[in-house]
């Protein structure tokens, strides 16, 4: 069972507003994946590390979104300006070496922005 | 950008049955295919992965590939209640960023 935690679970949020999730990866795991779950189901990869640096992230990451994996500290990704079409359920998910090794994945945050 | 298109986008089959889903990279570059599978509330769990041409069996699944044409395919026989879920094709190239590209999914019932 893939021991990777998300905090929190539910998120609920106004337009506007900053929302914050956090994703500790299984031990060991050097590399961390953020995605975005929509309604329908479609997966849009966000951002990836590689310890603390970052591999990889999208066009929309660059813009409202941040995320940072520090030593010692959970991972987080946030979004500065929450909208409306931010709600979906995001997925955090490790591996041990990245794009051709088995990414594990924790429960998600589901944000809701109203 | 690369695309990974899946098909059927959803898939009914009775108790018993064989269930098949399909999936197709556009980027020459892909070399690894992943078939991850989740369940209703639940996260996606990896299920098989393939990087050769041919075929991997693992119980009731199996898995077929075709580099040339970038296509790989999922089936299951005798299928049961507990397979209905997504089911998400993953696909890899070695470009050393280490992202792995997903499918939209195909979501598959399995009728008692």
């Amino acid at each position: 069972n893939s021991k990777v935690i998300q905090t929190p679970r539910y998120l609920v949020k106004g337009q506007g507003q900053k929302a914050k999730m956090r994703c500790i990866p299984e031990k060991g795991h050097p590399v961390v994946f953020w995605y975005q779950q929509n309604k329908n189901n479609e997966f849009k990869f966000l951002i990836n590390f590689q310890n603390q640096e970052v591999l990889q992230q999208i066009d929309m990451t660059e813009k409202r979104f941040s995320a940072e994996c520090p030593s010692n500290s959970p991972c987080s990704l946030e979004i500065q300006s929450s909208e409306a079409g931010d709600s979906a359920l995001y997925l955090c998910a490790s591996s041990l070496s990245g794009g051709h090794a088995e990414q594990f994945f924790g429960p998600g945050t589901r944000l809701t922005v109203l | 950008q690369q695309k990974v298109q899946q098909s059927p986008e959803s898939l009914i089959v009775p108790e018993g049955g064989m269930a098949s889903l399909n999936c197709t990279s556009s980027d020459r570059n892909v070399d690894y295919f992943w078939w991850y599978r989740q369940h209703s509330g639940k996260s996606p769990k990896m299920l098989m992965s393939i990087f050769s041409n041919g075929e991997k069996e693992e119980g009731r699944f199996t898995v077929h590939l075709n580099k040339a044409s970038l296509h790989t395919s999922l089936h299951i026989r005798d299928s049961q209640p507990s397979d209905s879920a997504l089911y998400l094709c993953a696909a890899s190239a070695n470009y050393g960023n280490e992202k792995i590209t997903f499918g939209a999914g195909t979501k598959l019932t399995i009728k008692p």
